[in-house]
């Protein structure tokens, strides 16, 4: 079994500046680590993915993530956000092996401030 | 054309309705699941069906019947609801180690 924990409810950031948006995992055996993005009123669209190799990820929409597996964290970074960036960030995790049984943290609502 | 398409967008329900929301995949995927989100909670694994049969149900409800006739249809029938499974239930297709892909959504009101 996998857990993940995304530490921020709710991250408030100005227009152009950049922002990091934290997911820390746990898990028993290895895991592909996910971020899914979901604009109000629609479902989750993937944002990137992290299964083997670079542990950086680059993603659509300028977005990208860092697995760290010694701090078990996989961070979401933009370097500099737009307006449109508004939305609710996923962070997921699912076992590398078997049907899928995906466990999705919280989520974090990005607000970028024009 | 969206990948997973789910209808209707919007239900509003009594408590003795029965209704039914469905689900279609167009990406040639062999699992399907149903989702729940609610406000300020992880998203809740429902049913999992790989080649249509059903592989996970997480001690849902009976009110809650999901079908799934084929690898890209799916549905989710419902029965004397309650007001707390008001929430937005989305479905989602994958290939097998592949990324889960999501519908928008069928945001349920219960009366």
């Amino acid at each position: 079994a996998q857990s993940v924990t995304q530490l921020d409810s709710q991250v408030p950031v100005f227009e152009e500046a950049p922002v990091e948006l934290r997911c820390n995992y746990s898990s028993s055996v290895s895991v592909y680590l996910f971020w899914y993005v979901q604009y109000p009123n629609q479902g989750l669209q993937l944002l990137l993915k992290y299964l083997s190799g670079s542990t950086l990820v680059k993603g659509i929409n300028g977005f990208e993530a860092e697995f760290n597996k010694s701090q078990t964290s996989f961070h979401l970074r933009k370097p500099s956000v737009h307006i449109s960036d508004t939305a609710e960030y996923f962070c997921a995790a699912f076992p590398s092996g078997g049907y899928q049984k995906v466990t999705f943290g919280i989520g974090t609502k990005l607000q970028v401030i024009p | 054309e969206t990948g997973v398409t789910q209808t209707p967008r919007h239900l509003v329900m009594g408590m003795t309705n029965k209704k039914s929301l469905k689900c279609e995949q167009h990406l040639g995927h062999n699992a399907m699941y149903w989702y729940k989100q609610s406000a300020k909670k992880p998203l809740e694994l429902m049913f999992v069906y790989s080649l249509e049969e059903r592989v996970e149900n997480n001690s849902v409800p009976s009110r809650f019947s999901p079908e799934c006739p084929n690898s890209s249809h799916l549905f989710l029938h419902l029965h004397t609801l309650q007001p707390e499974d008001s929430a937005l239930y989305l479905c989602a297709s994958s290939q097998e180690g592949s990324p889960l892909h999501f519908g928008n959504g069928t945001r349920l009101t219960v009366t």
